[in-house]
């Protein structure tokens, strides 16, 4: 069984620049979402898809924007790059999206913009 | 507005003791309660979960309590193991879901051999 993997694992882009981020689910998953970990905080919730359909937003701005394909891969896009969008990315997949269903992780990538 | 909050940011154990990693929410809309591990340079790993029917679930070593009018909730891990050292995260969701998480800030526990 695979696990939840991320690419790439470290990046460096400068402020104002476009970066994608992607993310392959656990097999069987349907369900992925994004979270961003500043240092030393908890995970915030970004955005959830469910079947290629956001599920779901937290307190981001439009500029972070997300897809889910087919396979149930996704990507996270981030437009205009602020220094405060420096952090861990980290993508999750899960069988559903009910309780019961717990998050699987990804080892993120650490973004860093300068 | 922290909704979920962990208040010790670390704590040291020693090897065969009890661990107890506490928990504070705010949102009376959460019903859905759980805790994750995190090791360095890897993603958070799903640990246990408990619904707001519930006051307590074990699994292993691992027992997470819940007292919803405290509005608070603990994980017991019992006996400490050395692999256990790690950063703890609680996390909290409405409608027993899962697509929006809010995490605490996470304990980092040591377990001292």
């Amino acid at each position: 069984e695979t696990g939840v993997t991320q690419s790439p694992t470290h990046l460096i882009k400068t402020r104002g620049q476009q970066v994608t981020l992607r993310c392959s689910s656990q097999s069987g998953h349907n369900t992925v979402s994004w979270y961003q970990q500043a240092l030393g905080q908890g995970p915030q919730f970004i955005f959830q898809y469910y079947r290629e359909e956001e599920n779901g937003r937290g307190n981001f701005p439009p500029r972070f924007s997300g897809l889910q394909f087919p396979n149930y891969s996704s990507e996270l896009n981030v437009n205009a790059l602020e220094l405060d969008d420096s952090a861990l990315y980290l993508c999750a997949s899960s069988l559903s999206a009910r309780g019961g269903s717990p998050l699987h992780f990804g080892n993120g990538t650490r973004l860093t913009v300068t | 507005d922290q909704q979920v909050k962990q208040n010790s940011p670390s704590l040291s154990v020693q090897e065969g003791r009890i661990s107890i990693l506490n928990c504070d929410y705010t949102n009376s809309m959460f019903d859905y309660f759980l805790w994750y591990k995190k090791y360095p340079a890897e993603g958070p790993t799903f640990l246990i979960s408990i619904s707001s029917i519930k006051d307590k679930n074990e699994d292993g070593r691992f027992t997470v309590f819940l007292n919803k009018s405290a509005k608070h909730l603990s994980l017991h891990i019992v006996p400490s193991q050395p692999g256990d050292s790690a950063v703890y995260f609680c996390a909290a969701s409405v409608n027993f879901g899962n697509e929006k998480l809010t995490f605490g800030t996470g304990t980092r526990l040591t377990i001292i051999p």
